[in-house]
């Protein structure tokens, strides 16, 4: 199985600031990378798909990068309902996810 | 709208098999497959399979071959997954998703299943 590791495990923040969350894949999955919120109790939600690419309907502040090994989800300028945990998720063979990140209020 | 509604809650003692519904609609069902997706209390996401609404073909995460069967009924839009031979650790928030035919990310989930698995 092709491993994907997240990183940090979790993180503070306050609203307003810019988050990065990384995410390293143990094979080259090309742009097969795709990021997901999850809140508690409730399903995860796609994020970014193919890397780079915006789900319709999620804010512009949103924004994904990388390709081959190497990924990121960059949150430009926190807003109060961003504070959840956050997959990355390969699907260029069978899928995984990484192990999440807890994104919360500083 | 495209929508994915599952099954109710479910307790089951162990050794016992439990199966989940995954009703679509909003979308021709038999254009996408459908993913199995469940998650441990306070865990991470781990993909249990993928079957292909189209003409049933199905793809088992290796931990769970011979556990796990997923099936479909085009006549209703419905996905099922039925889990054998529970074990505690097979408690679980279970949900299914659906997968896109390109990039192969999960675009529309369902509300999620609690499996509760306990003597």
């Amino acid at each position: 199985d092709i491993r994907v590791t997240q990183s940090p495990s979790s993180l503070s923040a306050s609203v307003g600031d810019r988050v990065t969350i990384t995410c390293r894949s143990s094979q080259i999955i090309n742009s097969y990378l795709n990021w997901y919120q999850q809140h508690p109790g409730k399903a995860p939600k796609l994020l970014i798909y193919a890397a780079s690419n915006l789900q319709s309907g999620v804010p512009s502040r949103f924004s994904g990068s990388g390709s081959g090994t190497d990924f990121t989800l960059t949150i430009s300028g926190l807003q109060p309902e961003d504070f959840a945990t956050y997959y990355c998720q390969q699907s260029y063979h069978s899928p995984t996810f990484g192990q999440g990140t807890r994104l919360e209020i500083e | 709208q495209v929508q994915l509604v599952q099954s109710g809650a479910e307790v089951k003692k162990p050794g016992a098999s439990v199966k989940v519904s995954c009703k679509a609609s909003g979308y021709t069902f038999t254009s996408y497959g459908i993913s199995w997706v469940r998650q441990a209390p306070g865990q991470g996401l781990e993909w249990m399979g993928w079957i292909s609404a189209y003409n049933g073909n199905t793809n088992y995460a290796q931990k769970l071959q011979g556990r796990v069967t997923m099936t479909t009924d085009t006549s209703t839009s419905t996905a099922y997954m039925e889990l054998r031979s529970l074990r505690s650790d097979d408690t679980a928030v279970y949900y299914c998703a659906r997968e896109d035919r390109s990039w192969y990310y999960f675009d529309y989930w369902g509300q999620g299943t609690l499996v509760t698995v306990s003597s």
